[in-house]
């Protein structure tokens, strides 16, 4: 049973490009989150997505960032116009429901986005 | 005042040692507190998961909580080289949006 896929693992765009991160949540999971961490961060909320849905994005930054998470394939995080202080770790999670409130998420390997 | 503090470290302990890791969290409407435990350049992943106050055990490591002061501790008892990763308290308030610490980096020293 594979876990949660992410990719790419590593990106690399210059200033003013488009970043896309891909995920594939653990098979049987509907839910997924992104997460971004910083050094001396740690994991800060983004978004929280359903099939189709986004029910919680009070994590997401205003303007260049947006999630999706389609009926059919991964759920993307997009990134438009990076700058510099895009570079981190994006991960994302997935969870079976929100019938078992635990909290319990399943991460992926994350993506390390680097802006030039 | 974040949600949740935690002690930054790092941490740097002989093998054998006990570890204790601490969080403290500020609104009483969370329930349910995690630690993650994350090696070096990989995602997290949960160690423990407690719902009530009081202690939690598997194996070598031990949950704590105290609602009452909104403390959340780990313990690793004899602890080893392999538990040398970062840890990183985490709560949640019953729906799936889970805040976590900053985390405290762990050395196992042989």
């Amino acid at each position: 049973n594979a876990g949660v896929m992410q990719n790419p693992r590593h990106l690399v765009r210059r200033r003013g490009q488009e970043a896309r991160l891909r995920c594939s949540p653990m098979k049987g999971h509907s839910h997924v989150y992104w997460y971004r961490q910083l050094p001396e961060e740690g994991l800060k909320f983004m978004v929280y997505l359903q099939k189709e849905n986004i029910i919680d994005e009070s994590g997401m930054p205003k303007e260049r960032f947006s999630a999706e998470f389609p009926k059919e394939g991964p759920s993307i995080l997009r990134i438009q116009q990076v700058v510099r202080g895009d570079s981190a770790a994006y991960f994302c999670a997935s969870s079976p429901s929100t019938q078992s409130n635990t909290g319990e998420l399943f991460f992926g390997e994350g993506s390390r986005l680097t802006v030039l | 005042q974040k949600e949740v503090e935690q002690d930054p470290g790092p941490l740097s302990v002989p093998e054998g040692a006990i570890v204790s890791l601490n969080c403290t969290y500020s609104n009483s409407a969370f329930q349910y507190f995690m630690w993650y435990r994350q090696y070096s350049r990989k995602g997290p992943e949960l160690l423990m998961y407690t719902y009530s106050s009081g202690n939690k055990e598997d194996g070598r490591f031990t949950a704590q909580v105290d609602k009452s002061s909104k403390y959340i501790s780990l313990f690793i008892r004899d602890s080893q080289p392999s538990d040398s990763a970062t840890y990183l308290c985490a709560i949640s308030g019953g729906y799936q949006k889970v805040t976590f610490g900053t985390g405290t980096k762990l050395q196992v020293i042989p």
